[in-house]
Protein backbone atom coordinates (compact mmCIF):
# COMPACT_ATOMS: atom_id res chain seq x y z
CA UNK A 1 0.00 0.00 0.00
CA UNK A 2 1.58 3.33 -1.18
CA UNK A 3 2.24 5.68 1.67
CA UNK A 4 2.65 9.75 1.46
CA UNK A 5 3.05 11.60 4.98
CA UNK A 6 3.31 15.00 5.46
CA UNK A 7 5.10 16.20 8.68
CA UNK A 8 1.82 18.14 9.97
CA UNK A 9 -0.97 18.20 9.62
CA UNK A 10 -2.08 21.86 11.13
CA UNK A 11 0.27 24.39 11.51
CA UNK A 12 0.39 27.69 12.40
CA UNK A 13 2.61 30.59 11.28
CA UNK A 14 3.52 34.48 11.74
CA UNK A 15 4.65 36.57 8.61
CA UNK A 16 7.87 36.75 7.19
CA UNK A 17 8.60 33.34 8.94
CA UNK A 18 10.46 30.48 6.93
CA UNK A 19 8.76 27.44 6.78
CA UNK A 20 9.61 23.80 5.92
CA UNK A 21 6.94 21.54 4.94
CA UNK A 22 8.16 17.74 4.57
CA UNK A 23 7.02 14.89 2.33
CA UNK A 24 7.85 11.54 2.64
CA UNK A 25 6.90 8.44 0.14
CA UNK A 26 7.76 4.56 0.93
CA UNK A 27 7.07 3.52 -2.47
CA UNK A 28 10.16 4.29 -4.22
CA UNK A 29 8.64 6.95 -6.38
CA UNK A 30 10.62 8.71 -9.11
CA UNK A 31 8.23 11.86 -9.15
CA UNK A 32 7.15 14.09 -6.45
CA UNK A 33 4.84 17.45 -6.23
CA UNK A 34 3.62 19.67 -4.47
CA UNK A 35 0.21 21.53 -4.91
CA UNK A 36 -2.10 24.06 -2.93
CA UNK A 37 -5.53 23.61 -3.04
CA UNK A 38 -7.51 26.73 -2.27
CA UNK A 39 -12.05 27.17 -2.56
CA UNK A 40 -13.02 27.99 -6.30
CA UNK A 41 -9.34 27.52 -7.67
CA UNK A 42 -8.66 23.89 -7.01
CA UNK A 43 -5.48 22.07 -6.89
CA UNK A 44 -2.52 24.35 -8.28
CA UNK A 45 0.91 22.54 -8.71
CA UNK A 46 3.53 24.58 -7.11
CA UNK A 47 6.72 22.14 -7.93
CA UNK A 48 7.84 18.87 -8.92
CA UNK A 49 10.92 16.61 -8.86
CA UNK A 50 11.26 14.12 -11.23
CA UNK A 51 14.60 12.60 -9.46
CA UNK A 52 16.72 13.33 -6.76
CA UNK A 53 17.96 16.76 -7.13
CA UNK A 54 15.82 17.49 -9.86
CA UNK A 55 13.56 20.18 -9.86
CA UNK A 56 10.71 21.99 -12.28
CA UNK A 57 8.98 25.02 -11.52
CA UNK A 58 4.84 24.31 -11.45
CA UNK A 59 2.46 26.99 -11.94
CA UNK A 60 2.59 28.92 -9.06
CA UNK A 61 6.39 28.60 -7.64
CA UNK A 62 6.29 32.45 -6.74
CA UNK A 63 7.52 32.58 -3.08
CA UNK A 64 8.47 29.04 -2.91
CA UNK A 65 11.76 26.73 -3.17
CA UNK A 66 12.16 23.17 -2.88
CA UNK A 67 14.80 20.48 -2.24
CA UNK A 68 14.86 16.62 -3.27
CA UNK A 69 17.80 15.61 -1.50
CA UNK A 70 16.97 11.98 -0.85
CA UNK A 71 14.25 9.89 -3.44
CA UNK A 72 11.79 9.42 -0.37
CA UNK A 73 11.44 13.11 0.52
CA UNK A 74 10.44 16.19 -1.32
CA UNK A 75 10.35 19.69 0.97
CA UNK A 76 8.70 22.74 0.34
CA UNK A 77 9.83 26.30 1.87
CA UNK A 78 8.18 29.12 2.39
CA UNK A 79 11.27 31.56 2.65
CA UNK A 80 9.37 34.60 3.65
CA UNK A 81 5.19 32.94 4.92
CA UNK A 82 2.65 35.80 3.76
CA UNK A 83 -0.82 36.11 4.42
CA UNK A 84 -1.47 34.85 1.40
CA UNK A 85 0.05 31.45 1.43
CA UNK A 86 -1.98 30.49 4.38
CA UNK A 87 -3.77 27.17 2.33
CA UNK A 88 -3.99 23.78 2.11
CA UNK A 89 -0.66 21.92 0.80
CA UNK A 90 -0.73 18.62 -0.46
CA UNK A 91 2.12 16.24 -1.51
CA UNK A 92 1.69 13.70 -4.01
CA UNK A 93 4.13 10.90 -5.44
CA UNK A 94 3.95 8.67 -8.76
CA UNK A 95 5.88 5.94 -10.55
CA UNK A 96 7.72 7.28 -13.98
CA UNK A 97 5.79 7.24 -16.75
CA UNK A 98 5.78 4.34 -19.08
CA UNK A 99 5.52 1.66 -16.26
CA UNK A 100 1.95 2.68 -15.63
CA UNK A 101 2.48 5.13 -12.97
CA UNK A 102 0.43 8.32 -14.16
CA UNK A 103 -1.48 7.76 -10.54
CA UNK A 104 -0.62 9.87 -8.17
CA UNK A 105 -0.78 9.35 -4.51
CA UNK A 106 -1.78 12.31 -2.27
CA UNK A 107 -0.57 12.67 1.52
CA UNK A 108 -2.71 13.77 3.92
CA UNK A 109 -2.33 17.52 3.46
CA UNK A 110 -0.67 20.37 5.47
CA UNK A 111 -3.43 23.38 6.61
CA UNK A 112 -1.15 26.35 6.61
CA UNK A 113 -2.20 29.71 8.73
CA UNK A 114 -0.32 32.50 8.26
CA UNK A 115 -0.39 34.95 10.61
CA UNK B 1 -9.47 29.74 -20.39
CA UNK B 2 -8.94 27.05 -17.80
CA UNK B 3 -7.00 24.16 -19.06
CA UNK B 4 -9.49 21.64 -17.46
CA UNK B 5 -13.18 23.43 -16.47
CA UNK B 6 -15.68 21.38 -14.52
CA UNK B 7 -19.33 22.64 -13.03
CA UNK B 8 -18.38 23.06 -9.57
CA UNK B 9 -21.68 22.11 -8.58
CA UNK B 10 -22.86 21.66 -6.19
CA UNK B 11 -25.03 18.71 -6.93
CA UNK B 12 -27.88 17.60 -4.36
CA UNK B 13 -29.22 14.41 -5.26
CA UNK B 14 -31.56 11.56 -3.15
CA UNK B 15 -29.87 8.21 -2.89
CA UNK B 16 -31.00 6.30 -6.14
CA UNK B 17 -30.62 9.23 -8.42
CA UNK B 18 -28.07 9.11 -11.23
CA UNK B 19 -26.17 12.14 -11.51
CA UNK B 20 -24.27 13.08 -14.79
CA UNK B 21 -20.62 15.50 -14.40
CA UNK B 22 -19.28 16.83 -17.42
CA UNK B 23 -15.84 18.36 -17.26
CA UNK B 24 -14.08 20.13 -20.65
CA UNK B 25 -9.85 20.49 -21.34
CA UNK B 26 -8.53 23.12 -24.01
CA UNK B 27 -5.59 21.45 -24.86
CA UNK B 28 -6.63 19.11 -27.68
CA UNK B 29 -3.35 16.96 -27.05
CA UNK B 30 -3.30 16.09 -23.52
CA UNK B 31 -2.42 12.65 -23.21
CA UNK B 32 -4.70 11.20 -20.81
CA UNK B 33 -7.72 11.62 -18.60
CA UNK B 34 -8.74 10.65 -14.86
CA UNK B 35 -11.25 11.16 -12.38
CA UNK B 36 -10.06 11.52 -8.95
CA UNK B 37 -12.12 11.63 -5.40
CA UNK B 38 -12.00 13.88 -2.80
CA UNK B 39 -13.53 13.63 0.39
CA UNK B 40 -14.28 16.63 2.72
CA UNK B 41 -11.09 17.31 4.66
CA UNK B 42 -8.97 14.00 2.84
CA UNK B 43 -6.63 14.01 0.20
CA UNK B 44 -7.39 13.01 -3.56
CA UNK B 45 -7.43 9.44 -4.32
CA UNK B 46 -7.72 8.20 -8.59
CA UNK B 47 -11.46 6.87 -9.23
CA UNK B 48 -10.87 5.58 -12.34
CA UNK B 49 -8.73 6.10 -15.81
CA UNK B 50 -10.91 7.65 -19.10
CA UNK B 51 -10.61 5.59 -21.84
CA UNK B 52 -11.72 6.63 -25.27
CA UNK B 53 -13.58 3.29 -25.85
CA UNK B 54 -15.95 4.07 -22.38
CA UNK B 55 -15.47 2.40 -19.24
CA UNK B 56 -17.70 0.98 -16.34
CA UNK B 57 -16.69 0.31 -12.77
CA UNK B 58 -19.81 -0.99 -10.93
CA UNK B 59 -22.14 2.33 -10.69
CA UNK B 60 -19.41 4.36 -12.11
CA UNK B 61 -19.07 4.83 -15.99
CA UNK B 62 -16.75 6.89 -17.46
CA UNK B 63 -16.60 8.82 -21.08
CA UNK B 64 -14.24 10.39 -22.99
CA UNK B 65 -15.22 12.03 -26.53
CA UNK B 66 -11.61 13.68 -27.73
CA UNK B 67 -13.52 15.85 -30.58
CA UNK B 68 -15.64 18.17 -28.28
CA UNK B 69 -12.61 17.76 -25.87
CA UNK B 70 -14.94 16.66 -22.86
CA UNK B 71 -14.79 14.04 -20.31
CA UNK B 72 -17.85 12.72 -17.82
CA UNK B 73 -18.71 10.75 -15.20
CA UNK B 74 -21.92 9.09 -14.25
CA UNK B 75 -22.97 7.75 -11.06
CA UNK B 76 -25.76 5.38 -10.72
CA UNK B 77 -27.85 4.38 -7.78
CA UNK B 78 -26.31 7.05 -5.87
CA UNK B 79 -25.33 6.15 -2.05
CA UNK B 80 -24.79 8.45 0.66
CA UNK B 81 -20.94 7.25 0.56
CA UNK B 82 -21.12 8.82 -3.08
CA UNK B 83 -20.94 12.06 -1.22
CA UNK B 84 -17.42 14.07 -2.20
CA UNK B 85 -16.08 16.45 -4.85
CA UNK B 86 -15.05 14.85 -7.81
CA UNK B 87 -11.97 16.23 -9.86
CA UNK B 88 -11.67 16.04 -13.49
CA UNK B 89 -7.95 15.48 -14.27
CA UNK B 90 -5.77 15.61 -17.41
CA UNK B 91 -2.36 14.45 -18.54
CA UNK B 92 -1.43 17.11 -20.67
CA UNK B 93 0.77 16.60 -23.81
CA UNK B 94 4.65 15.95 -23.05
CA UNK B 95 5.95 19.87 -23.71
CA UNK B 96 9.39 18.21 -22.93
CA UNK B 97 11.36 15.75 -21.22
CA UNK B 98 10.51 16.80 -17.56
CA UNK B 99 6.96 17.26 -17.94
CA UNK B 100 6.49 12.94 -17.18
CA UNK B 101 4.03 12.65 -14.43
CA UNK B 102 2.51 15.92 -14.53
CA UNK B 103 -1.34 16.09 -14.27
CA UNK B 104 -3.43 19.27 -14.40
CA UNK B 105 -6.45 19.22 -11.89
CA UNK B 106 -9.98 20.90 -12.57
CA UNK B 107 -11.64 22.26 -9.79
CA UNK B 108 -13.61 19.71 -8.63
CA UNK B 109 -17.48 19.12 -8.57
CA UNK B 110 -19.27 18.84 -5.31
CA UNK B 111 -21.76 16.41 -5.05
CA UNK B 112 -23.83 15.80 -1.77
CA UNK B 113 -26.00 12.40 -1.82
CA UNK B 114 -28.86 12.81 0.86
CA UNK B 115 -31.53 10.25 2.16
Amino acid sequence: DVKVTQSSRYLVKRTGEKVFLECVQDMDHENMFWYRQDPGLGLRLIYFSYDVKMKEKGDIPEGYSVSREKKERFSLILESASTNQTSMYLCASSLVLGTGGETQYFGPGTRLLVL
Amino acid sequence: RKEVEQDPGPFNVPEGATVAFNCTYSNSASQSFFWYRQDCRKEPKLLMSVYSSGNEDGRFTAQLNRASQYISLLIRDSKLSDSATYLCVVKPANAGGTSYGKLTFGQGTILTVHP
